[in-house]
């Protein structure tokens, strides 16, 4: 089946600094990627959708310039949690769908943010 | 609006049979999923059904009946490896999953 991979997988930071998470498809190409939130005991809430080479689309609630995605290939989206702060703690989760398959969405394995 | 439904938590027996349902409203619908997560883990995907009926996948089944917005997951001979959540997640017209909270399940020996 196909791959999805995320890194960090875990990551701790000081309030105020910017934090990068990776998602990559490792043996598709990805023309749609996902992100999503995860507090604990909650389930999945969608942040945003990035399409390959265009602007992501983000969920109402969900600040566009806290939370930067870029999805510059079609294999690479990356979510930046700009000045953290600890309400930003929580689990954060991509998925990766591509071209030919609209139904089909591959997780990655999440990263799991910890801001003091 | 669109809302997914589901029990937020079911105990079983461990070799027992249980049965997790879920009603949806989608704003069209492109089929119905199924994933199990375990606790601090990303989901892993268990079904998918878009035409009513039973899918069977080993000791998991998933039903769909469109007319009702409705699906069940079933689990068989039930193992403690099976207490996870399992969370219901309906496929809209732009093809984006709309999940629900999730049921717990627990097993007991």
């Amino acid at each position: 089946g196909a791959v999805v991979s995320q890194h960090p997988s875990r990551v701790i930071c000081k309030s105020g600094t910017s934090v990068k998470i990776e998602c990559r498809s490792l043996d598709f190409q990805a023309t749609t990627m996902f992100w999503y939130r995860q507090f604990p005991k909650q389930s999945l809430m969608l942040m945003a959708t990035s399409n390959e080479g265009s602007k992501a689309t983000y969920e109402q609630g969900v600040e566009k310039d806290k939370f930067l995605i870029n999805h510059a290939s079609l294999t690479l989206s990356t979510l930046t949690v700009t000045s953290a702060h600890p309400e930003d703690s929580s689990f954060y989760i991509c998925s990766a769908r591509s071209g030919t398959s609209q139904e089909t969405q591959y997780f990655g394995p999440g990263t799991r943010l910890l801001v003091l | 609006g669109q809302n997914i439904d589901q029990p937020t938590e079911m105990t079983a027996t461990e070799g027992a049979i249980v049965q997790i349902n879920c009603t949806y409203q989608t704003s069209g619908f492109n089929g119905l999923f199924w994933y199990q997560q375990h606790a601090g883990e990303a989901p892993t995907f268990l079904s998918y059904n878009v035409l009513d009926g039973l899918e069977e996948k080993g000791r998991f089944s998933s039903f769909l009946s469109r007319s009702k917005g409705y699906s069940y997951l079933l689990l068989k001979e039930l193992q403690m490896k099976d207490s996870a959540s399992y969370l219901c997640a309906g496929m809209d017209s732009n093809y984006q999953l709309i999940w629900g909270a999730g049921t717990k399940l627990i097993i007991k020996p």
